[in-house]
C-alpha cells in the first residue's frame, strides 16, 4: 500500500487561503485525518474523520473529501500555520492506516 | 492529564536488538488502540502498526511486518515496539499515538530517537 500523494509544498501570504490535497485510490481514501507538525515537534491532530475538528483547533482549518481526494483548507493564513501537514487515511479492511507524503506550508 | 510518555534516546549497533516503550496515563489504556509511527531523518510519517491492549489484537503495515513486534502490558499500561536485529536504516524517531477521536490519533508520545550505527 503506497503513501497517499500530497503536494510537496504550498505557499501563500498571510490572510490568504490554501488547500492541500491528499490523493489515493478510491479504496485508500477513507476516514481521513490531518496532522500539523512544526519542526522538531510532535504531530498535532487538526482534522479527524474527513471534516471534524477536535476541540481547541481553530475553525480556520476545514477538511473535506471528494471521491479519492481529501483536502485540508486553511483560511486566513497566519505565520503560526507554517509547518508540515500530513493526511492519514483509515480503512476497515486491509492495512488499516496509511499516511500521506506530507506538505510543507510556507507563509510568505 | 492524558499522556503518553516514551522511553529515551537509544544508540545501537547493527544487529542488536531493541525494545522501546510508551507509558500511558490519564485514560483507560485497555480501551484504546495504540499505534507506532516512524519518522526517518528529514522525512515524513510512516504508519507501522497498532495494538489494542484490551485483547492484544495487533495489525502491521506490510512494510514493517516481520521486522518489528508490537506488544502491550495492560498491568503497567505500557506499549512496546521491538526489533530483533537492527539495521542502520532503522535510524529514526518513533512515535506512539492513541487512536482517540474517531479513527484519528489525538494523543502522541514525545518520540523516541533511535540511532543505529557501527
Amino acid at each position: 500500500q503506497s503513501a497517499l500523494t500530497q503536494p510537496a509544498s504550498v505557499s501563500a501570504s498571510p490572510g490568504q487561503s490554501i488547500a492541500i490535497s491528499c490523493t489515493g485510490t478510491s479504496s485508500d481514501v477513507g476516514y481521513v485525518s490531518w496532522y500539523q507538525q512544526h519542526p522538531g515537534r510532535v504531530p498535532k491532530l487538526m482534522i479527524y474523520d474527513v471534516s471534524y475538528r477536535p476541540s481547541g483547533v481553530s475553525d480556520r482549518f476545514f477538511g473535506s473529501k471528494s471521491g479519492n481526494t481529501a483536502s485540508l483548507t486553511i483560511s486566513g493564513l497566519q505565520a503560526e500555520d507554517e509547518a508540515d501537514y500530513y493526511c492519514c487515511s483509515y480503512r476497515s479492511t486491509g492495512t488499516p492506516y496509511v499516511f500521506g507524503t506530507g506538505t510543507k506550508v510556507t507563509v510568505l | 492529564e492524558v499522556q503518553l510518555v516514551q522511553s529515551g534516546t537509544e544508540v545501537k549497533k547493527p544487529g542488536e536488538s531493541l525494545k522501546i516503550s510508551c507509558k500511558a496515563s490519564g485514560f483507560t489504556f485497555s480501551n484504546y488502540w495504540i499505534a507506532w509511527v516512524r519518522q526517518m531523518p528529514g522525512k515524513g510519517l510512516e504508519w507501522m502498526g497498532i495494538i489494542y491492549p484490551g485483547d492484544s489484537d495487533t495489525r502491521y503495515s506490510p512494510s514493517f511486518q516481520g521486522r518489528i513486534t508490537i506488544s502491550a502490558d495492560k498491568s503497567i499500561t505500557t506499549a512496546y515496539l521491538q526489533w530483533r536485529s537492527l539495521k542502520a536504516s532503522d535510524t529514526a524517531i518513533y512515535y506512539c499515538a492513541r487512536r482517540g477521536y474517531g479513527s484519528a490519533y489525538d494523543v502522541w508520545g514525545q518520540g523516541t530517537m533511535v540511532r543505529v550505527s557501527s
